[in-house]
């Protein structure tokens, strides 16, 4: 079964920082790309970054990029996304996902939120 | 970057009844390739989303044959047939044929 669980969530300050990670299991991690989305309180759906399955390329909107940075530890099977500069926009829930060109998003974690305010 | 927009943006449908969904692409999303990469996923209420369908009309695993999905070009539909109380959610589109991936607006599908 395949699972997905981030951690890392919070409150934090604008300006700061905070680490996601998403701990993959149920597949074999390193055939897939992965890629984070975000759901602001009440919104709908926006892509935040994406990387391949070897980590050697990365992909961001321009809302986040230069200020996000995804990253993958395939010999863990962890995703992680860090975020600096972070503004009161960033407010969501950040879903980790699995990435398959084809059907993609194919599974989905269970979310963790990210609250920005001082 | 592409548009997605979704109508309607509230459904109200009576269980066993059909609702049908409309995302209209700004640009076509026939891939170089030939391929359309136009996907539709379901976000049920307090839960994460969910693929149904992939590349306009092929199901996701497990998903019923009352969902379905059609169009070409820059128009896509999503139909639900036979609507039963676990279908209720919010309905997106999603288009990755063209960088930035973007996502539609979402419809809200609710008892009537």
């Amino acid at each position: 079964e395949v699972q997905l669980v981030e951690s890392g969530g919070g409150l934090v300050q604008p300006g700061r920082s905070l680490k996601l990670s998403c701990v993959a299991s149920g597949f074999t991690f390193n055939n897939y790309w992965m890629t984070w989305i975000r759901q602001a309180p009440g919104k709908g759906l926006e892509w935040v970054a994406s990387i391949t399955n070897t980590g050697g390329s990365t992909y961001y909107p321009d809302s986040v990029k230069g200020r996000f940075t995804i990253s993958r530890d395939n010999a863990k099977s962890t995703l992680y996304l860090q975020m600096n500069s972070l503004r009161s926009e960033d407010t969501a829930t950040y879903y980790c996902t699995r990435d398959y060109y084809s059907a993609p998003f194919d599974y989905w974690g269970q979310g963790v939120m990210v609250t920005v305010s001082s | 970057d592409v548009v997605l927009t979704q109508t309607p943006v509230s459904l109200l449908i009576s269980l066993g009844g059909q609702a049908s969904i409309s995302c209209r692409s700004s640009q076509s999303l026939v891939h170089s390739n030939g391929n359309t990469y136009l996907h539709w996923y379901l976000q049920k209420p307090g839960q994460s989303p969910q693929l149904l369908i992939y590349q306009v009309s092929n199901r996701f695993s497990g998903i019923p044959d009352r969902f379905s999905g059609s169009g070409s070009g820059t128009d896509f539909t999503l139909k639900i047939s036979r609507v039963e109380p676990e279908d209720l959610g919010v309905y997106y589109c999603l288009q990755r044929t063209h960088n930035p991936r973007t996502f539609g607006g979402g419809t809200k599908l609710e008892l009537k």
